[in-house]
């Protein structure tokens, strides 16, 4: 079964703080795709990025970075230098590839208060 | 220009009531997408449509009802609201449903029911 564990419900944080949101997932597919996505206060879903079971090659982009490690089943997410803007609820999903499973399965949410 | 757009942006009603949430994407993708939000922010996919064909209806309640008049819209209708639909609701859309593409998201209808 497809399944998304966020273990950390809430995180605080000051600004200028490294901070790393946790998702660890379940699949029994080889072929299988992860996201993360942002929902600021003002209750938007953005998407932040999107990576392949195949590509285990590390991300970063800007103050964002993401360690995909497949023997732990994990896709974390470290935010550098953390910013106020940066307060929101963040989610990791996952969608397995074919026929009829194009849906996101979503974690339930890691919320970052970013203190100034 | 807005990419994926939704109307109305909050709805409050009265049990019992018919009600619809409308969605349009202009991005010029094939499927689209009805997820729930709950009051603890927990997310789940409803109904995808590809090119106006249902592709996924994960076992909602025959109450809700999409309809897409073409690719770029998809519509959510639901009879007889209840309390428990309370809720956020989010159309997405995305290129493809074969390749598992980006969906990206409206920004949500809160519909509340009393």
């Amino acid at each position: 079964a497809q399944k998304v564990t966020q273990a950390q419900t809430e995180i605080s944080v000051v600004e200028k703080e490294d901070v790393t949101l946790d998702c660890v997932y379940e699949t029994r597919d080889t072929t299988y795709y992860l996201f993360w996505y942002k929902q600021p206060p003002s209750g938007e879903l953005v998407f932040l990025i999107r990576r392949n079971s195949f590509d285990e090659q590390n991300e970063i982009s800007g103050r964002y970075s993401w360690n995909f490690q497949k023997s732990t089943s994990s896709f974390n997410f470290t935010i550098t230098a953390s910013q106020v803007v940066d307060s929101a609820v963040y989610f990791c999903a996952l969608s397995e590839a074919g026929y009829n499973t194009d849906k996101l399965i979503f974690g339930t949410g890691t919320r970052l208060q970013v203190f100034p | 220009d807005t990419a994926v757009s939704q109307t109305p942006k909050y709805l409050v009603t009265q049990m019992g009531n018919d009600k619809s949430i409308k969605c349009e994407q202009n991005l010029g993708h094939d499927t689209m997408y009805w997820y729930k939000q709950d009051s603890k922010k927990f997310l789940k996919i409803m109904f995808s449509y590809n090119n106006k064909e249902l592709i996924i209806n994960e076992t909602v309640p025959n109450r809700f009802s999409p309809k897409s008049p073409d690719k770029a819209h998809l519509n959510l209708h639901i009879n007889s609201l209840e309390l428990g639909d309370s809720a956020v609701y989010f159309c997405a859309s995305s290129p493809d449903w074969i390749d598992t593409d980006t969906q990206y998201f409206g920004p949500g209808t809160r519909l509340t029911v009393l």
